[in-house]
């Protein structure tokens, strides 16, 4: 079955400690999304990426970074220097263009919790 | 650039209740409505949606209609129950907006029996 898997699950950081969250899609979808989720605030973007090699700062990338090498996987690494990580993340993945099916396919979130 | 409104929540109905989510939009461009649903814990599932004006998307007795003239797309259910409370998010795309998904903030749905 097609789809878009997040791991791990939970994971916990400690201060001062950079973590990787992992995306991977077996869609062929062009496009990936890294959303943040706090309680009452929406989908804050964080990164997006159109094309392999190539990605783009959302509306809260500060303290994130990302990678494309393949059109499959786009992993978000949350660094020490974003001061308030905890928080629900979500990967994304789509076709680009106009029209049917350019709906948005969901993984099922990774929670991280600073301790 | 493109955004997303939807009514605040809690919406708080006992089952058989009908169930409206007021949701409106700004977008440049030609957008595609979606409505999403999040269950607790889990990520987003698409609900329904619709690509041109006066479109009705419909999925598990939910419904929503692409108003072009009111830029609006409020989702719709004649009778809720217990199973459909979740969080419920209005989203559109859009070449203006580089067809990234736009979200509304969600609005949490509790059915009490």
């Amino acid at each position: 079955d097609g789809g878009i898997t997040q791991s791990p699950k939970y994971l916990f950081r400690k201060e001062g400690q950079n973590v990787t969250l992992s995306c991977e899609q077996n869609l062929n979808h062009d496009a990936m999304y890294w959303y943040r989720q706090d309680p009452g605030q929406g989908l804050r973007l964080i990164y997006y990426s159109q094309i392999v090699n190539d990605f783009q700062k959302g509306d809260i990338a500060e303290g994130y970074s990302v990678s494309r090498e393949k059109k499959e996987s786009f992993p978000l690494t949350v660094t020490s220097a974003q001061k308030n990580p905890t928080a629900f993340y979500l990967c994304a993945s789509s076709i680009l263009g106009q029209g049917v099916n350019t709906e948005a396919f969901f993984g099922q979130g990774t929670r991280l919790t600073v301790v | 650039g493109n955004s997303v409104t939807q009514m605040e929540g809690p919406v708080t109905l006992s089952e058989e209740a009908f169930l409206t989510i007021n949701c409106t939009y700004t977008a440049t461009g030609y957008p595609s409505l979606f409505w999403y649903v999040q269950y607790p814990g889990e990520g987003l599932q698409l609900l329904l949606k619709a690509t041109k004006a006066d479109d009705k998307g419909s999925n598990k007795g939910f419904e929503a209609t692409y108003r072009k003239e009111t830029t609006s797309f409020h989702l719709e259910k004649g009778s809720v129950q217990v199973s459909d409370s979740a969080v419920y998010f209005c989203a559109l795309s859009s070449s203006g907006g580089s067809y990234i998904p736009t979200f509304g903030r969600g609005t949490s749905l509790i059915v009490h029996p």
